[in-house]
């Protein structure tokens, strides 16, 4: 079945730093990729998606390239802010007519951002 | 605000009983999805509507159930509950049914089952 796998945090950086968070997906046929992140008692919010090989999502200053060969889509930001302190989750949707197109999540990543 | 509502916000019951969840798309969204966040199952996917239809089902408990009104709100129904059952649970939504669509989450329900 499909899977996504995410580095563990959690991840502690300093501002301003740059942060990268590995992903890595199996999934059949061609799915859609996402970033998720959680702020500390808040529901997801959509950060970024790619929805086709070479596709680069990108939002707030996080990108992500949709990487086939690699079956990756590892997020970066190039400087990060205390504000940017949360769990941040990568997913997949690969739809099939007999299944919808639910998401499958990775385990998800702590980051932890100092001033 | 991604647009989605969920009530309640939190809930408190016993083993054994039973609760209604409570979930309300954004504006124009046809399909829902409901899905379990637990520290150790990590975010599971329960099972998806689609303008009033199941369109799919995950890890969803025999003692779990859902449906969706002609409003498209939905409900996610658990009984006979177990201490197992505490979570967060999260509706989101999207506007059709293809895998491109991105989702669009609500705050979720914590339950806690004592």
């Amino acid at each position: 079945g499909d899977s996504v796998t995410q580095m563990e945090g959690p991840v502690t950086l300093s501002e301003e730093a740059f942060l990268t968070i590995n992903c890595t997906y199996t999934a059949t046929g061609y799915p859609s990729l996402f970033w998720y992140v959680q702020y500390p008692g808040e529901g997801l919010q959509l950060l970024l998606k790619a929805t086709k090989a070479d596709d680069k999502g990108s939002n707030k200053g996080f990108e992500a390239t949709y990487r086939k060969e690699t079956t990756s889509f590892h997020l970066e930001k190039g400087s990060v802010q205390v504000s940017d302190s949360a769990v941040y989750f990568c997913a997949l949707s690969a739809f099939l007519k007999a299944a919808g197109n639910k998401l499958t999540f990775g385990g998800g990543t702590r980051v932890l951002v100092k001033p | 605000d991604s647009g989605v509502t969920q009530t309640p916000k939190h809930l408190i019951t016993a083993t054994g009983q039973r609760v209604t969840l409570r979930c309300s798309p954004r504006s124009g969204d046809l399909s829902v999805y409901w899905y379990q966040q637990s520290l150790d199952q990590g975010l599971q996917f329960l099972i998806q509507y689609y303008n009033g239809e199941e369109r799919a089902k995950g890890n969803i408990l025999e003692r779990f159930s859902a449906q969706q009104f002609p409003d498209l709100h939905s409900e996610l129904n658990l009984s006979s509950l177990e201490l197992g059952d505490s979570a967060l649970y999260f509706c989101a939504s999207s506007v059709a049914d293809g895998g491109s669509y991105e989702q669009y989450f609500g705050p979720g329900t914590r339950l806690t089952v004592t």
